[in-house]
């Protein structure tokens, strides 16, 4: 247990649904992750959030909508999605954003399934 | 810009062997060096990490020395277990370009398997 979640931990959508991914943190934390893991691809950095506030978009497609009420939560919007979406998606987060020693802790992700 | 390189797996071992896995990184400053584990169905974890030339990050029995001069941080241990099988990820922190908050810089992981 990171002190991380995610919900839901499995997720099954056809391309025209909309659904959202949650992540609470519980360690008091001030930036937030979303991560990408695709088989046999390197772990992709998505979004980042420092003090709610997004301060990284890595080219990601307009389909993913990230939204970061406050510095507990996290929500991924999803879309119109594609086949090749589908993913592990991970979020995490990390104490301190200025922080170059901080690790980041990890929640457990949410499998998409895109058909 | 920064990367992480780290050998490609997978990489089986018998119960009680020795491990290495490899990792050289490219950075500009003076990033921190991490090793994360993923075991099946979770999340990454923090294994260890090292923030400045010279420092061992040591956990669970698995260790590595963060060296500048070679641009390394492989890691080891003595004699592995079938619990340690999980795919290994080495990473860098590095700031985000144009703001104050702080990214992780993954390798692209290791799958180590561990025959009993």
């Amino acid at each position: 247990e990171t002190g991380v979640t995610q919900t839901p931990r499995h997720l099954v959508m056809g391309m025209t649904n909309k659904k959202s991914l949650k992540c609470e943190q519980h360690l008091g934390h001030n930036a937030m992750y979303w991560y990408k893991q695709s088989a046999k691809k390197p772990l992709e950095l998505m979004f980042v959030y420092s003090l709610e506030e997004r301060v990284e978009n890595n080219s990601v497609p307009s389909r993913f909508s990230p939204e970061c009420p406050n510095s507990s939560h996290l929500f991924l919007h999803l879309h119109t999605l594609q086949p090749e979406d589908s993913a592990l998606y991970l979020c995490a987060s990390s104490q301190d954003p200025t922080g170059l020693n901080y690790e980041q802790y990890f929640g457990p992700g949410t499998r998409l399934t895109v058909t | 810009g920064n990367s992480v390189t780290q050998m490609e797996g997978p990489v089986t071992l018998s119960e009680e062997a020795f491990l290495t896995i490899n990792c050289t990184y490219t950075a500009t400053g003076y990033p921190s060096l991490f090793w994360y584990v993923q075991y099946p169905g979770e999340g990454l974890q923090l294994l260890l990490k090292a923030t400045k030339a010279d420092d061992k990050g040591s956990n669970k029995g698995f260790e590595a020395t963060y060296r500048k001069e070679t641009t390394s941080f492989h890691l080891e241990k003595g004699s592995v277990q079938v619990s340690d099988s999980a795919v290994y990820f080495c990473a860098l922190s590095t700031e985000v370009s144009y703001s104050s908050a702080s990214k992780i810089i993954f390798g692209s992981g290791t799958r180590l398997s561990i025959r009993p």
